[in-house]
């Protein structure tokens, strides 16, 4: 298997642009997960989703942040309009309901500079 | 709500020597608890974990840790550091329920020197 595969791996934008991150879990597993890391609050919970439905959003920093998984195969990660604040590496991961005992799947992440 | 606090952001130790990487945890449920290691521009990747069972868990990398429920801790060890385990770790709790994320601390930087 090919892992978490995500893209871009580096995004710069203008601020106010729309940005939208892209994430393909591994086959099979169906718990999705978003992160944000940072140097001042580490690792955020952004957003998980179970059987493609989300769970917890409570992560979502503001309005201006959406995600949606359309599939079993597919996610993403959107910023509308996208500031400065918003530059960190974001993560997405992946695993089995039920499969908290085996960990997380992380993909190698995806650096958004904001300028 | 879970939380977990990884004392000491950054630690130093020699090639050789033991390293003690502490984290306790807050869970209102038996919690799952993992530690993964981030290696500079990567993802993170899983060390070890323990869920029930042998509260002493080892890893890749010849690392370990131990479960201690009353001191609510769950400390990464290894016995000789060595230069490639420099990277950063991180400790995580769930409530080892099905459907439910993990929680990170805020992660150790591992320094070796020679």
């Amino acid at each position: 298997d090919a892992g978490v595969i995500q893209s871009p791996r580096h995004e710069v934008t203008e601020m106010g642009q729309e940005v939208t991150l892209r994430c393909k879990p591994i086959s099979g597993h169906n718990s999705l997960f978003w992160y944000r890391q940072t140097m001042m609050r580490g690792l955020e919970l952004l957003i998980y989703f179970n059987n493609n439905v989300p769970i917890d959003d409570s992560g979502m920093p503001e309005d201006r942040f959406s995600a949606k998984m359309p599939n079993a195969s597919f996610s993403t990660l959107k910023i509308q309009p996208s500031e400065p604040r918003d530059s960190a590496v974001y993560f997405c991961a992946s695993s089995l309901i039920g499969g908290q005992g085996y960990g997380y799947t992380f993909g190698s992440g995806t650096r958004l500079t904001v300028v | 709500a879970q939380s977990v606090t990884q004392l000491g952001s950054h630690v130093s130790v020699s090639e050789g020597a033991l390293v003690l990487l502490r984290c306790n945890y807050s869970s209102s449920v038996p919690p799952y608890l993992f530690w993964y290691v981030q290696y500079p521009n990567q993802g993170l990747q899983l060390l070890l974990k323990y869920t029930t069972g042998a509260t002493l868990v080892k890893g890749i990398n010849g690392f370990e840790a131990e479960f201690k429920k009353s001191e609510t801790s769950f400390h990464l060890t290894k016995p000789s550091a060595h230069m490639s385990d420099a990277a950063e770790y991180f400790c995580a709790v769930s409530e080892g329920q099905a459907g439910t994320a993990l929680i990170f601390g805020k992660g150790t930087t591992l320094s070796v020197s020679s």
